[in-house]
């Protein structure tokens, strides 16, 4: 039981450069999150996902996209990155369906955009 | 009034003593505060958490004091341990469809051996 993986771990972009950020989960969760985490600004939700082929916006959703095609993976893209988005990306899961709010973290993603 | 409020910044404390982190919210719609621990390098972990219909939860050395008419609510570690230096950050949730999941800036907690 992994729990919540991130690939990959560190990435480095130039501006205008895509990526995607994979994220994981083997916990049969339901909902998944992207957020980002700036200094002194805690978590910013990005996008969620409340099941398989459904994704919203979160509170910072412009310049990322997201996919959920598997019920286990949820996609975070930068189609044209900036250094704006230079930051540390955090996938998240949880079984809020099944009445939990409690939400298991990956071990993050650092972005550097130069 | 999204926002969570969170304080001190960064906190040093000496190994025994007491750690107090306090956060404020302006949503009475909240209905979840959950305390978050994250070391360095690492993803957040669920470190505690509270609804509003009680006024405290205790588990181990870490208890959560709920202030519903203050609209506060604060972490207490007791007995702090150098192994407690990590960043804390508290959240609020809105029990809607979907989710409204907010974070406070966090805390750094450093325990001095």
């Amino acid at each position: 039981n992994a729990g919540v993986t991130q690939t990959p771990k560190f990435r480095v972009l130039k501006t205008g450069q895509s990526m995607t950020l994979l994220c994981a989960q083997d916990m049969n969760h339901e909902y998944m999150y992207w957020y980002r985490q700036d200094p002194g600004m805690g978590l910013r939700l990005i996008h969620y996902s409340v099941g398989e082929g459904t994704t919203a916006k979160g509170e910072v959703p412009d310049g990322y996209n997201v996919s959920r095609l598997k019920k286990q993976n949820f996609l975070l893209g930068l189609e044209s990155a900036a250094p704006s988005q230079t930051s540390v990306y955090f996938c998240a899961s949880s079984d809020r369906a099944g009445g939990s709010d409690t939400q298991y973290f990956g071990p993050g993603t650092r972005l550097t955009v130069l | 009034q999204q926002q969570v409020k969170q304080s001190p910044q960064s906190l040093i404390v000496q190994k025994g003593g007491i750690s107090i982190i306090n956060c404020a919210y302006e949503n009475t719609a909240f209905d979840y505060f959950p305390w978050y621990q994250q070391f360095p390098g690492k993803g957040p972990a669920l470190l505690i958490a509270i609804r509003p219909d009680v006024s405290e939860k205790k588990e181990g050395r870490f208890t959560i004091s709920f202030n519903k008419s203050a609209k506060q609510f604060s972490l207490h570690i007791m007995d702090s341990q150098p192994g407690d230096s990590a960043t804390y950050f508290c959240a609020a949730l809105l029990d809607n469809y979907g989710q409204n999941f907010v974070f406070g800036p966090g805390t750094r907690l450093s325990v001095l051996p």
